[in-house]
């Protein structure tokens, strides 16, 4: 049972033009939402965060917007760059029970110059 | 600063054997963290250390241990390896106790495969 989902596999967008990638959750209780970048061969690196009291952070070119009614934050990315082909990963946690990020498994996303 | 280093990259184990993943931080950092990915899914914890001495079990712990006698290694052993713990391991580490929300730094990770 899957509490952080993330539907699409892999993303394509144009160079220049905005990239929008979606994240879905079940759990209520999540509070605190992140987001992950990863390029091959390395680890994940941090992005960019949301806690459950706002509903939007910015920070240059990225944005992550929150839909608590929804269960739904996405990351949008403009303008898209090159360097940004990467696995994004959305995580989620209830930050008053423990240390556990939930992760949902990815999107690739792939800028075409 | 190096920040987290994992060893070895790439590995192939046989049914039965026996191995330890190595995990070092530079950073100075409280908290560590192995977590599994398997191919399509998302990031699973495996284990997590708060301190020196101090380890506790994450979402999947079945078949693996670890001790954490220093703040900067975070060694992760797995025994009668087992098919099904193919995966790519990653190990993290962070920086404030208690928080979850705290950055976590991740390793290059350890391609592991038992056949």
């Amino acid at each position: 049972d899957q509490q952080v989902k993330q539907n699409s596999p892999s993303l394509s967008v144009q160079e220049g033009r905005i990239s929008i990638l979606n994240c879905d959750y079940t759990n209520s209780m999540f509070d605190y939402f992140l987001w992950y970048k990863k390029y091959p061969a390395e680890g994940p690196t941090f992005l960019i965060s949301i806690s459950s009291i706002k509903d939007k952070n910015e920070d240059g070119r990225f944005t992550v917007f929150l839909n608590k009614s929804a269960k739904h934050l996405s990351l949008h990315i403009v303008p898209s760059q090159p360097g940004d082909s990467a696995v994004y990963f959305c995580a989620a946690s209830d930050t008053d029970s423990n240390y556990q990020l939930i992760w949902g498994a990815g999107t690739k996303l792939i800028i075409k110059p | 600063n190096a920040g987290v280093t994992q060893t070895p990259k790439f590995r192939i184990l046989k049914i039965g054997q026996s191995m330890t993943l190595q995990c070092a931080q530079d950073m100075n950092h409280n908290y560590m963290y192995w977590y599994r990915q398997d191919p399509g899914m998302g990031l699973k914890l495996i284990y997590y250390s708060v301190g020196a001495g101090i380890t506790d079990k994450g979402e999947v712990p079945n078949g693996y241990n670890v001790s954490r006698s220093t703040t900067e290694d975070f060694p992760l052993r797995l025994e009668l390896a087992a098919p099904s713990q193919t995966s790519v391991y990653f190990c993290a580490s962070s920086k404030r106790p208690g928080l979850v929300t705290d950055t976590q730094y991740f390793g290059p990770g350890t391609r592991l495969t038992v056949l």
